[in-house]
């Protein structure tokens, strides 16, 4: 059964930096295009980023708000997903799901249990 | 991009349906084929109901079916059961390679 656990999360100041983690298992990671995904406390659901795997291009594809600023990365021989995030706002204050497409191709059908990364002075 | 337009909740009684709209543009519910709904109960990550419009991940009881028409995507819940009180979102393949969520519906089983 494929598994997603994410860590990483906590306290960081406006402006401050956090890298996010999550480490895959259950599947073949390195074939896995991995998106994170993140819920703001209260509100919705939105989509941050996406990279490929590396026989797809290995590119990268982010959120507009997100774009400079959060950089996304994985390491195959590790089964790890990245999430580096830099000048954090207050607004980036949010629960983090690392998720990906296994069965189905266009969708998000795995998603870990979540971390919360609060931005705060 | 902005969020996909959902209603804020909706509501029936147990064996009702219930549909949740979920409208966007031309850029992306308009464009693609590739909308997806997922169910999220409090304090869970949230869950693949519907892909791809209407195909359902396997698991995913036949009361749950999607549709789309323009820019505009269904999600209907027939003989609605307490299980599925909860928060439903919609999500769309969005040009320039991204995607996008809808603002949530929370859907009420009276």
């Amino acid at each position: 059964e494929a598994q997603l656990v994410e860590s990483g999360g906590g306290l960081v100041e406006p402006g401050g930096s956090l890298t996010l983690s999550c480490a895959a298992s259950g599947f073949t990671f390195s074939d896995a295009w991995m998106t994170w995904v993140r819920q703001t406390p209260g509100k919705g659901l939105e989509w941050v980023g996406r990279i490929k795997s590396k026989t797809g291009g290995g590119t990268t594809d982010y959120a507009a708000p997100m774009k400079g600023r959060f950089t996304i990365s994985r390491d195959d021989s590790k089964n790890t997903l990245f999430l580096q995030m830099n000048s954090l706002r207050t607004e980036d204050t949010a629960v983090y799901y690392c998720t990906t497409n296994i069965v189905v191709v266009s969708a998000m059908d795995y998603w870990g249990q979540g971390t919360l990364v609060t931005v705060s002075s | 991009q902005s969020a996909l337009t959902q209603p804020r909740s909706v509501s029936g009684s147990p064996g009702q349906s219930v549909t949740i709209s979920c409208t966007g543009t031309s850029s992306d519910v308009g464009g693609y084929n590739y909308v997806s709904w997922y169910q999220q109960h409090p304090g869970k990550a949230p869950k693949l109901m519907i892909y791809d419009v209407t195909k359902r991940p396997s698991g995913v009881p036949d009361r749950f079916s999607g549709s789309k028409s323009g820019n505009t995507a269904s999600l209907t819940i027939s003989g609605l059961q307490a299980e599925d009180e909860a928060d439903y979102y919609c999500c769309s393949y969005a040009t320039g390679y991204t995607y996008v969520f809808g603002s949530g519906t929370k859907v009420t089983v009276l």
